[in-house]
């Protein structure tokens, strides 16, 4: 099962929205309605920020966004904050009944 | 509170073995898929295996099957990956996580603090 492809890094200033995306094929991102993204800051345990594609969990801002077209999801962050600034990976369900996980995208914000 | 508490890290030389546990709380163990991810040093996070709430299905990685199987006790709340063979490529953080439903895993919304394995000679 080869990892979803994701942008090694992205940036944006304070306030403003960017997007990550994730591509995958038909037997992962396309093929299910199972896209995860998760935000990992340095040194700690990566968190759930949205499942199902676009659902987010409790407690987590509605800056944050996901949406899926095709073999391809994004996360969108609006209204960066400073605190944004972590590594992003998006997951899938596969045809196999397991877990794949997009290779990280580095937020910085500028 | 979800609590996920991994253990049983440590060095251990190439060809050895290993077994990780991680002990959960605050939660109905018994109901919830659960799963083991890891993280090599400055690398992205890669999905190990995955095992339904009753055990009776388990679930690996390509790069994983043979070498690590995956079990849990629902009675003592424990979730455990038995590791063989073990090559310097493992070496990584190993965490823990919980899934939503009970039998697939689709989606991990808690995470242990995680376990470091170094396998080195």
């Amino acid at each position: 099962q080869s990892a979803l492809t994701q942008p090694a890094s992205v940036s944006g200033s304070p306030g403003q929205s960017i997007t990550i995306s994730c591509t995958g094929t038909s037997s992962d991102v396309g093929g299910y309605n199972y896209v995860s993204w998760y935000q990992q800051h340095p040194d700690k345990a990566p968190k759930l920020l949205i499942y199902d594609v676009s659902n987010r969990p409790s407690g987590v801002s509605n800056r944050f966004s996901g949406s899926k077209s095709g073999n391809t999801a994004s996360l969108t962050i609006s209204g960066l904050q400073a605190e944004d600034e972590a590594d992003y990976y998006c997951s899938s369900y596969t045809s196999s009944s397991t877990l794949v996980f997009g290779g990280g995208t580095k937020l910085t914000a500028l | 509170e979800v609590q996920l508490v991994e253990s049983g890290g440590g060095l251990v030389q190439p060809g050895g073995s290993l077994r990780l546990s991680c002990a959960a709380s605050g939660f109905t163990f018994s109901s919830y898929v659960m799963s083991w991810v890891r993280q090599a040093p400055g690398k992205g996070l890669e999905w190990v295996s995955g095992i339904s709430s009753s055990g009776g299905n388990t679930y690996y990685a390509d790069s994983m099957k043979g070498r690590f199987t995956i079990s849990r006790d629902n009675s003592k709340n424990t979730l455990y990956l038995q590791m063989n063979s073990l090559r310097a490529e493992d070496t990584a953080v190993y965490y823990c996580a919980k899934g939503r439903r009970a039998t697939v895993v689709v989606e991990l919304g808690y995470w242990g603090q995680g376990n470091l394995v170094t396998v080195s000679s």
